[in-house]
């Protein structure tokens, strides 16, 4: 059974700029979800994704978009980037058969607003 | 909305001794509730998990915990710590009615196990 991964493990980029993070669902999983963990801090719920569509959006301004392939796998997009956004990025997958909303983590790629 | 509240932030415990990390929440409908582990730069693991039926579970490498209704908590513990454990804790609960868009976090509790 292949685990989350995601991808870069790390990221610099300076302020203004554009930023895609990538992810790959654990395998049987149909569900995403992007964590924020801010340094010292629990992960924040940014937005979920199932079959392709956003199914929940946590308290995140919209130049934090999202995209789900047919294959489940899923993008993180960050548009307008500014120090605050300095964080390590979580992905986790679930299964919505399961029905339990058990989510099983990433590493998470850590990123670095200058 | 779910709260999440670990009211210690850090832990510092001898090795071999007993630890209690504390969890409570807030929720108005029936939840789910997970105890995840944070190693040093790397993602969260699943530690456990209360679904239903018993109150008490277990995970493979000596935790517990027990789900509280009354107290609303759901409190980690185990009878002896290695410095293994060392690590950051938190907990989380879920919304049952309302899937993927409710799973909250608490802040954390970080583990120091001294030898």
């Amino acid at each position: 059974e292949t685990g989350v991964t995601q991808s870069p493990t790390h990221l610099i980029k300076t302020r203004g700029q554009q930023v895609t993070l990538r992810c790959s669902s654990q395998s049987g999983h149909n569900t995403v979800s992007w964590y924020q963990q801010a340094l010292g801090q629990g992960p924040q719920f940014i937005f979920q994704y199932y079959r392709e569509e956003e199914n929940g959006r946590g308290n995140f301004p919209p130049r934090f978009s999202g995209l789900q392939f047919p294959n489940y796998s899923s993008e993180l997009n960050v548009n307008a980037l500014e120090l605050d956004d300095s964080a390590l990025y979580l992905c986790a997958s679930s299964s919505f058969r399961d029905g339990t909303d058990t989510q099983y983590f990433g590493p998470g790629t850590r990123l670095t607003v200058l | 909305a779910q709260s999440v509240t670990q009211l210690d932030s850090q832990v510092p415990v001898f090795e071999e001794a007993p630890v209690e990390l504390r969890c409570n929440y807030s929720s108005s409908v029936s939840v789910y509730l997970f105890w995840y582990v944070q190693y040093p730069n790397q993602g969260l693991q699943l530690l456990l998990k209360y679904l239903s039926g018993s109150t008490l579970v277990e995970s493979i490498n000596g935790f517990e915990a027990e789900f509280n209704k009354s107290q609303t908590s759901f409190h980690l513990r185990k009878p002896s710590v290695h410095i293994s454990d060392t690590a950051e804790y938190f907990c989380a609960v879920s919304d049952l009615d309302n899937y993927g868009q409710n799973f909250v976090f608490g802040p954390g509790t970080r583990l120091s196990v001294l030898p």
